[in-house]
């Protein structure tokens, strides 16, 4: 099974378009991640949510708007999409946010491919 | 914000050599992470070691940690053509978040 799964798997749409990416773990943890990475391979935290509770939310616009349904799911929608919003967007999932114990090791989805034409 | 920054950007070695890679962060940190990203797939975690900690060993890696100088390095051991990947570290800064570097692409020739 897999542990985090993200769908879809590529997007392609057009200018202007709003979509949604969804990602869901099976792996019992309480924090969801939502990251960037940018085609120099740079990847940066967008959103993070514990418990359904958003914890960090980065410099993003506020086009893109994460919903947690529960625990096990974080879904990422953006409205009005523009060109350089295309990415790879990468869903994660961590025990919980201590870092001492390495709660927080990330287990990451395959992540979506998102080109904006 | 701060990140950490890798070193080399790319590195290819031949088959059987070993690679090291090198991170630098510039805060405190409560421990730090090596994840490796093969070509179109997510990030996948290989290796944390503790701030109080200063060498670790999992299988062929060996990851060493130096907060004196704010430096962490990944040793690969015997290197395989699987290993090619692109390998980051990452600091975790503060209470909540990991910050990630850009990456060192590595690439093993047969």
């Amino acid at each position: 099974d897999t542990a985090v799964s993200q769908t879809p798997k590529y997007l392609v749409t057009q200018m202007g378009n709003d979509k949604s990416i969804k990602c869901e773990q099976n792996l019992g943890h309480d924090t969801m991640y939502w990251y960037k990475q940018d085609s120099k391979k740079f990847l940066k935290i967008m959103f993070s949510y514990n418990n359904k509770e958003l914890i960090i939310n980065e410099t993003v616009p506020n086009r893109f708007s994460p919903k947690s349904p529960d625990k096990a799911h974080l879904n990422l929608h953006i409205n009005s999409l523009e060109l350089g919003d295309s990415a790879v967007y990468f869903c994660a999932s961590s025990q919980d946010m201590s870092g001492r114990a390495g709660g927080d090791t990330q287990y990451f989805g395959p992540g979506t491919r998102l080109t904006v034409l | 914000s701060q990140q950490g920054e890798e070193d080399p950007q790319a590195l290819s070695i031949q088959e059987g050599e070993n690679a090291t890679m090198n991170c630098s962060y510039k805060t405190s940190i409560n421990n730090l992470q090596w994840y490796r990203q093969n070509s179109g797939r997510g990030l996948v975690h290989l290796i944390l070691i503790r701030s109080n900690e200063r060498e670790k060993h999992s299988g062929r890696l060996r990851v060493t940690l130096d907060t004196s100088k704010k430096s962490s390095s990944l040793l690969i051991t015997a290197s395989r053509a699987a290993d090619t990947a692109s390998y980051f570290c990452a600091t975790r800064q503060g209470a909540q978040k990991l910050v990630f570097g850009q990456g060192t692409r590595l690439t093993i020739n047969p």
